[in-house]
């Protein structure tokens, strides 16, 4: 099926270094969400875009929605360990009818040295 | 706390047994989708629920799969006849942005 192209796949860096990261669509989508996700636990929602260009943050996290509807980037600022986990982007596109089902990045799994 | 809660959060079976999932969303949310995670991949939609009506079910959700949600709450999805290849996290969102924790599924 349709999935959304994630980069980098993974990241190591230190503690206190910004991190970026981004998804790109070969489709317009009107809705990009961005999740944090723990070893056997569900996704847990971080930032939420509904509007191109719009740019949100969420403590030390900041996402935008691109211009052309085609991509996203999340940023996370000044890293701690607990920052540990894989990262998804997913995102809507716009169809008929009421189902707002995700598409899914591969995710970005991102590692914090002390 | 997400308020979207799964049971079992762990299910061991062995292969050709019927396992049962269930998902209590947030109660006033009338949206309710299902999806299915492997290792290394993102989650993969399943099928979707307004309120009780099932309205969409992806091409992945082969006919030994059942989802019900008979009052418009809490939904539970079935595998017959389990086979090794269902082994996967199951995991329930609602109004598609808040997911549960998800029931780990281990068919040996």
């Amino acid at each position: 099926g349709q999935q959304l192209n994630q980069s980098p796949q993974s990241m190591f860096i230190q503690e206190g270094e910004d991190v970026s990261m981004n998804c790109t669509s070969s489709s317009i989508f009107n809705t990009w969400l961005w999740y944090k996700q723990d070893p056997g636990e569900g996704p847990v929602l971080l930032i939420a875009l509904y509007k191109a260009g719009e740019l949100t943050s969420n403590g030390r996290l900041t996402a935008q929605f691109g211009i052309t509807r085609k991509d996203s980037f999340l940023n996370i600022s000044a890293s701690i360990p607990s920052d540990v986990g894989i990262y998804f982007c997913a995102g809507q596109s716009p169809r008929p009818g009421n189902n707002r089902k995700l598409i899914w990045g591969l995710g970005t799994s991102l590692a914090v040295n002390p | 706390d997400t308020g979207v809660s799964q049971d079992p959060r762990h299910k061991i079976t062995k292969r050709g047994q019927n396992v049962t999932f269930r998902c209590d969303p947030i109660s006033e949310h009338n949206r309710l989708y299902w999806y299915r995670q492997t290792l290394g991949q993102g989650p993969e939609f399943l099928t979707y629920f307004q309120n009780e009506a099932q309205l969409e079910k992806s091409r992945l959700l082969s006919d030994r799969f059942s989802a019900e949600r008979p009052k418009g709450s809490f939904s539970t999805l079935e595998i017959q006849r389990t086979e090794q290849g269902d082994s996967a996290m199951y995991l329930c969102a609602d109004e598609e942005a808040f997911f549960g924790q998800g029931t780990r599924l281990t068919v040996v």
